[in-house]
């Protein structure tokens, strides 16, 4: 089974605060993403990557960064919390290339920032 | 602009009604893939079915079934003889094949809540 694990599922931080958010995913999927979901807009994408070392930006990147080292691994920075990231964080991991290949999601994360 | 419209926030029905979740989407291509999902209680997006433009054929799957419609941009999902297990939150989606990333649109999701 696609296993996809997230560091923490409930994180509770000060603004200010530099942030960081783990995902791990055991398939050796090329594509990683992130997502926030917040009530009554879905999900909306943060940043995604299709390889390691390389990231682009999806639909809200303002305030965040990522990390891909490893093939398996990537993170989710939050370089200055700020109350208006209060969200739950969705990871995501996907194979290859085209659009069939459904995204396998982790548990999520539920960051408040106070 | 791709997008995906739930309608529906929140559906409340009784156990063993059945239940149609609907959703509608816009996009100006010609190929395209539209998924729905399930997010239980736990949190975990759970994959249900991926459907391709080209194949409007319905499909069931246990008590579940979909409808796609072209004609309409409408791949509505009908939960026949609701339990109290299916009450979660799902999600449409659109993707586009042919863009990296920026290719799955999420619809804002349908609560729904079955009840004993």
């Amino acid at each position: 089974d696609v296993k996809v694990t997230q560091s923490s599922r409930y994180l509770v931080k000060r603004t200010g605060e530099k942030v960081f958010l783990e995902c791990v995913q055991d398939m050796d999927h090329e594509n990683m993403f992130w997502y926030r979901q917040d009530p009554g807009l879905g999900l909306r994408l943060i940043y995604f990557s299709y390889d390691v070392k390389m990231k682009e930006k999806g639909d809200i990147p303002e305030g965040y960064s990522v990390s891909r080292e490893k093939k398996e691994r990537f993170s989710l920075i939050l370089e200055s919390a700020s109350t208006n990231q209060t969200s739950m964080y969705l990871c995501a991991s996907s194979r290859g290339s085209g659009g069939l290949n459904e995204q396998f999601f982790g548990p999520g994360t539920r960051l408040t920032v106070l | 602009a791709q997008k995906v419209t739930q309608a529906q926030t929140e559906i409340s029905v009784v156990e063993k009604e059945d239940v149609t979740l609907d959703c509608v989407y816009e996009t100006r291509d010609t190929t395209y893939y539209l998924f729905w999902y399930k997010q239980p209680p736990s949190g975990e997006l759970v994959f249900l079915i991926r459907r391709n433009s080209f194949d409007e054929q319905n499909e069931i799957s246990g008590r579940y079934s979909w409808n796609f419609q072209k004609s309409t941009s409408s791949f509505n999902f009908t939960i026949t003889a609701s339990q109290v297990v299916d009450s979660a939150v799902y999600f449409c989606a659109l993707r586009d094949p042919w863009d990296y990333g920026q290719n799955f649109v999420f619809g804002p999701g349908t609560r729904l809540s079955v009840l004993p």
